[in-house]
């Protein structure tokens, strides 16, 4: 079935670090993928995305790496501060559909430690 | 900020009542899609509307109708609301229904009693 699940539901690491959130999906159809970051009463707000024809693509401070044969990706945080302290979803685009629907997994929590 | 608009903020229902959530789309953005988020979890899609007519639904009960106007905005209705039904509700806006980039509102959290 379709699911996209994110391997630990916290994870904490000291500013300045560098952060990797991971993501496994099982749709191996799938072709588009999203993070977002979501703080506390607050919806989520897109940080990257990547399509299945990459394997990786870098923004501000974040890299997205996909692995499409154990169908995994992951965000990479350079330089993790404070603010980046928030739920982290990855969300896979559903390709069978004409909607482009999002499939969340259940979120990591990134606590930054100052 | 994004531009997505939600109201109310907040909102407490006794079960067994209706509910009506509105949504305003980010200027330009002709589709929106709701999405129900329980405490700890991912959101779930309950479903999309484009130029005023639904494209798609989640696994939702038919108790979940929506609305979109030609103006684009959106409402979210629930009948005869369930314990189960509190939650987060986002809206999301998006320039078309497939790949367009979707911007969340910041969400109406329902209480029911």
């Amino acid at each position: 079935g379709e699911s996209v699940g994110l391997h630990l539901p916290t994870l904490s690491v000291q500013e300045g670090d560098n952060s990797i959130i991971n993501c496994a999906y099982s749709n191996s159809a799938s072709d588009y993928f999203i993070w977002y970051k979501q703080e506390s009463g607050k919806g989520p707000q897109f940080i990257i995305d990547i399509r299945s024809n990459m394997d990786k693509r870098q923004g501000q401070r974040v890299t997205v790496l996909l692995n499409k044969t154990v169908k995994h990706l992951s965000l990479q945080i350079a330089a993790t501060q404070p603010g980046d302290s928030a739920v982290y979803f990855c969300a896979e685009v559903d390709g069978s559909s004409n909607t482009g629907k999002l499939i969340f997994g259940q979120g990591t929590t990134l606590q930054v430690k100052p | 900020e994004t531009g997505v608009t939600q109201s109310p903020t907040h909102l407490i229902k006794t079960r067994g009542q209706q509910v009506t959530l509105r949504c305003s789309s980010q200027s330009g953005h002709n589709t929106v899609s709701w999405y129900q988020q329980a405490l700890g979890q991912g959101p779930q899609f309950i479903f999309q509307y484009y130029r005023e007519e639904e494209n798609g639904r989640g696994n939702f009960p038919p108790r979940f109708s929506g609305l979109q106007f030609p103006n684009y905005s959106s409402e979210l209705n629930v009948n005869a609301l369930e314990l189960d039904d509190s939650a987060l509700y986002l809206c999301a806006s998006s320039l078309g229904r497939v790949r367009g980039e979707q911007y969340f509102g910041p969400g109406t959290r329902l209480t029911v009693t």
